[in-house]
């Protein structure tokens, strides 16, 4: 099975910031991977697909990047709704696999 | 608007059973994939099973398989798990979750049911 491994798993910031969360593959998966956000008590939420596409009514302030076994989801200028735990999903084969997690908290 | 609701969910017991549902609208239920995606309390995101859109080939993670059966009737738009020898670990909110058409086992999930809670505990 393919492991997904994010960091950091907590990140504190601020309101405006730039925030980076890392997501690495044991394998290759191209660039299948997808990045989801999910609120407390909430389903979680697509943000990006095929690694850097961006899913339709999804601002652009998100972003994507990475292929192989690295991989970054990006947001400029966090804003207060951005706070929230972010998850890496791998779908290049079956079982396909989550990452742990990463939360962003106001600093 | 794709709505996707599930239902079955609640308290059982060590080893008993349990069946639930997923209503889906707002999209063409039979041309999509369909997924059963877990978080235990606290915990992070676990995928637990699919099924492609005829429903001819299913696929499990190997900490249900053997004990969950997923199915699916297109005429209902109805999306099932049913979930056998239900241990304390099986404790966890459980979602459906749509695949994107024509995924071809390169299968994320564009949207998710608002998800139901599963507790196994005498």
């Amino acid at each position: 099975d393919i492991q997904m491994t994010q960091s950091p798993s907590t990140l504190s910031a601020s309101v405006g910031d730039r925030v980076t969360i890392t997501c690495r593959a044991t394998q290759i998966i191209s660039s299948w991977l997808a990045w989801y956000q999910q609120k407390p008590g909430k389903a979680p939420k697509l943000l990006i697909y095929k690694a850097s596409s961006l899913e339709s009514g999804v601002p652009s302030r998100f972003s994507g990047s990475g292929s192989g076994t690295e991989f970054t989801l990006t947001i400029r200028r966090l804003q207060p709704d951005d706070f929230a735990t972010y998850y890496c999903q791998q779908y290049n084969s079956y079982p396909w696999t989550f990452g742990q997690g990463t939360k962003v908290e106001i600093k | 608007e794709v709505q996707l609701l599930e239902s079955g969910g609640g308290l059982v017991q060590p080893g008993g059973s349990l069946r639930l549902s997923c209503a889906a609208s707002g999209f063409t239920f039979s041309s999509s994939a369909m997924s059963w995606v877990r978080q235990a309390p606290g915990k992070g995101l676990e995928w637990v099973s699919a099924i492609t859109s005829s429903g001819g080939s299913t696929y499990y993670a190997d900490s249900v398989k053997g004990r969950f059966t997923i199915s699916r009737d297109n005429s209902k738009n109805t999306l099932y798990l049913q979930m056998n020898s239900l241990r304390a670990e099986d404790t966890a909110v459980y979602y459906c979750a749509k695949v994107p058409p024509l995924s071809h086992l390169k299968y994320y999930f564009d949207y998710w049911g608002q998800g139901i809670l599963v507790t196994v505990s005498s």
